[in-house]
């Protein structure tokens, strides 16, 4: 059972342009959400975070919108640079069987054309 | 850098075997995480200690265990290997406890052959 789906798995973006990652998910308990970014051999880094009570979230050329009646997030980038390359996971967090877990989507590897 | 370390950065070992996988948390977090993240696949959450005791439990199976020392660093062993054991495995730490923003460490490449 995917709670977390990232549909596409790539993405390729001419630099300078908009980047838009998409994830969708299916649990309404969800309460924070995440979005990772991992380069190869290296663990995935934070990148940012909304909470559910929000409906954006910005910081610097990166930003999170939340529409909670469609579950859908997106992970905006302006302008995109050839170092936003690497993969990025969603991640939505919320109680599951009791605790608090975070649930990761597959990925989707984002691929900056100069 | 994000202060979580974990060793061997690699292994490579055989079906039927033991091994243990160790995790070191950022100074000052109490919560470790363990993931496991196959071919193409997300991060699949597999259980979290909390302050030396476990805290939640995911997709973890038998042959895997998992403890936490008083010094907080965690130790993750699979046993009986079988070749879709195959995969990365990331530890992550945080402070609270709470599941949000995770700090994680570069992963163990584990090759079962």
């Amino acid at each position: 059972d995917q709670q977390v789906k990232q549909n596409s798995p790539s993405l390729s973006v001419q630099e300078g342009r908009i980047s838009i990652l998409n994830c969708d998910y299916t649990n309404s308990m969800f309460d924070y959400f995440l979005w990772y970014k991992k380069y190869p051999a290296e663990g995935p880094t934070f990148l940012i975070s909304i909470s559910s009570i929000k409906d954006k979230n910005e910081d610097g050329r990166f930003t999170v919108f939340l529409n909670k009646s469609a579950k859908h997030l997106s992970l905006h980038i302006v302008p995109s640079q050839p170092g936003d390359s690497a993969v990025y996971f969603c991640a939505a967090s919320g109680k599951i069987q009791g605790a608090q877990k975070l649930v990761f989507g597959q990925g989707t590897r984002l691929t900056i054309n100069p | 850098d994000s202060g979580v370390t974990q060793t061997p950065k690699h292994l490579i070992t055989a079906t039927g075997q033991r091994v243990t996988l160790r995790c070191s948390p950022r100074s000052g977090d109490l919560s470790v995480y363990w993931y496991q993240q196959s071919l193409d696949q997300g991060l699949q959450f597999l259980i979290q200690y909390y302050n030396g005791e476990e805290r939640a439990k995911g997709n973890i199976l038998e042959r895997f265990s998992a403890q936490q020392f008083p010094d907080l660093h965690s130790e993750l062993n699979l046993s009986s290997l079988e070749l879709g054991d195959s995969a990365l495995y990331f530890c992550a730490s945080n402070r609270q406890g709470a599941s949000y923003e995770q700090y994680f460490g570069p992963g163990t490449r584990l090759t079962v052959t």
